[in-house]
């Protein structure tokens, strides 16, 4: 079985501040890794996702994830962050022959001026 | 390009009342699924279809149905609401594998059970 934790609920960070936030993974085959935003009263976007090849995956709107299997984590970073990044970020795991996805429980991320 | 359509945005239903959340995608995706969002619970997969005449349960099918007669609708039923259905409920589709491409995602409906 696959798991899915985002072990923050809620990070607060001031514009311009890098940021980092967490994804923990559990699962017995190869898996996929995805990172959704939400912005408020929106569905989920896709950010960016890792299927194989260079650990390091770059998306949409200036982030970046590093996919870490001996760690099983796939953290989402941005070096600088805006007002407008202020959302809530959902990791999601895919794989072992299903097309079903487990989502974390999202993290909230505050950017405060 | 509308993508995924999901209405209505808001509904208000009584306890018992029945009603259908309408989902349709103009993109030609295989993959259509339902997913309900709750405070600290991230989403979970209510039913899921993998082409038109196909569908199957996800972890919360309870209290719902689905149907899929077209490649475009993917229309969900909740058939006697409970105060335990309030959510927002989202529908998302995708191409086939959709374990590789990722979810196209519409805005939701907001749904209360007094």
């Amino acid at each position: 079985a696959q798991s899915v934790t985002q072990l923050d609920s809620q990070v607060p960070v001031f514009e311009e501040a890098p940021v980092e936030l967490r994804c923990n993974y559990s699962s017995s085959v190869s898996v996929y890794l995805f990172w959704y935003v939400q912005y408020p009263n929106q569905g989920l976007q896709l950010l960016l996702k890792y299927l194989s090849g260079s650990t390091l995956v770059k998306g949409i709107n200036g982030f970046e994830a590093e996919f870490n299997k001996s760690q099983t984590s796939f953290h989402l970073r941005k070096p600088s962050v805006h007002i407008s990044d202020t959302a809530e970020y959902f990791c999601a795991v895919s794989g072992g022959g299903t097309y079903k996805y487990i989502f974390g429980t999202g993290t909230r991320l505050k950017v405060l001026a | 390009n509308a993508g995924v359509t999901q209405t209505p945005k808001f509904q208000v239903l009584k306890t018992g009342q029945s009603m259908t959340l309408q989902c349709a995608q103009d993109m030609n995706h295989e993959y259509m699924s339902w997913y309900r969002q709750d405070p600290g619970m991230g989403l979970r997969l209510i039913h899921y279809s993998v082409g038109a005449g196909i569908t199957d349960q996800g972890e919360v099918p309870n209290g719902y149905n689905v149907s899929r007669s077209t490649t475009e609708d993917f229309p969900l039923r909740l058939l006697s609401a409970a105060p335990s259905q309030t959510s927002v409920y989202f529908c998302a589709s995708s191409q086939q594998g959709a374990n590789r491409y990722g979810y196209t995602f519409g805005s939701g409906t907001r749904l209360t059970v007094v």
